[in-house]
């Protein structure tokens, strides 16, 4: 079956310009979830949508960084006033449910973001 | 913050040796623990997992050890083969003030592991 999709695969903008990455989950996935891979790094936690709403948006760097899921299934991560600093790997990940944890997370290949 | 961490960056075995892979967290709430494989251009990919309320659990040529007592999981991959190659990352889930986890992972760096043939 298919997995969870991004696109674009990658994105190369100018300082100061504006972004959107998305993510199409797994069908009937309830919980979506963001993070950001520099370099060397491990995966770092962004927004957390359980259904329409973001349960938790803790680890949004400023508030450049939006995301939505209107419908519950479609994700956009948006980038306003892009610095070099956030030039990334940036992940989305689906799982089953949300609430209790333990649920496996399903990931995508990811955006790669690259900031002149 | 609270944050997880490896040990060793890279590990480098022949095909066929047994790898260990081990890791390091800080954080006693967390209930949940999963170990991630990536490769070059890839998302991370499930391999693994254990909860907090057991020590030991086996898959398939793999086995994730946790230590409570000492904070510390390790991932053990037995008669490791070329394609196991790639970065191992593992992660801890806990939730938001200590109550139920929801997913929310917290990454450690990652272990680059290498198998020669």
């Amino acid at each position: 079956g298919a997995g969870v999709s991004q696109t674009p695969s990658n994105k190369v903008t100018e300082k100061g310009k504006y972004v959107e990455l998305r993510c199409d989950p797994i069908s009937g996935h309830t919980a979506l979830y963001w993070y950001r891979q520099s370099l060397g790094q491990g995966p770092e936690f962004l927004i957390y949508f359980q259904g329409t709403g973001a349960a938790d948006d803790s680890g949004l760097p400023n508030d450049r960084f939006f995301a939505v899921r209107p419908e519950g299934s479609v994700s956009t991560l948006k980038i306003q006033r892009t610095e070099r600093g956030d030039s990334a790997v940036y992940l989305c990940a689906s799982s089953l449910f949300g609430v209790g944890g333990g649920n496996e997370q399903f990931f995508g290949p990811g955006t790669r973001l690259t900031v002149l | 913050g609270e944050s997880v961490g490896l040990h060793l960056p890279t590990l480098s075995v022949q095909e066929g040796d047994n790898s260990i892979i081990n890791c390091a967290y800080s954080n006693s709430a967390s209930d949940y623990f999963i170990w991630y494989k990536q490769e070059s251009g890839k998302g991370p990919q499930f391999i693994i997992d254990i909860r907090s309320n057991m020590d030991k659990r086996q898959g398939q040529r793999v086995t994730v050890l946790l230590n409570k007592t000492v904070k510390h999981l390790s991932l053990q991959i037995a008669a490791t083969q070329p394609g196991d190659s790639a970065v191992y990352f593992c992660a801890e889930n806990y939730g938001p003030d200590g109550g139920t986890s929801y997913g929310k992972l917290t990454f450690g760096q990652g272990t680059i592991l290498t198998v020669h043939p």
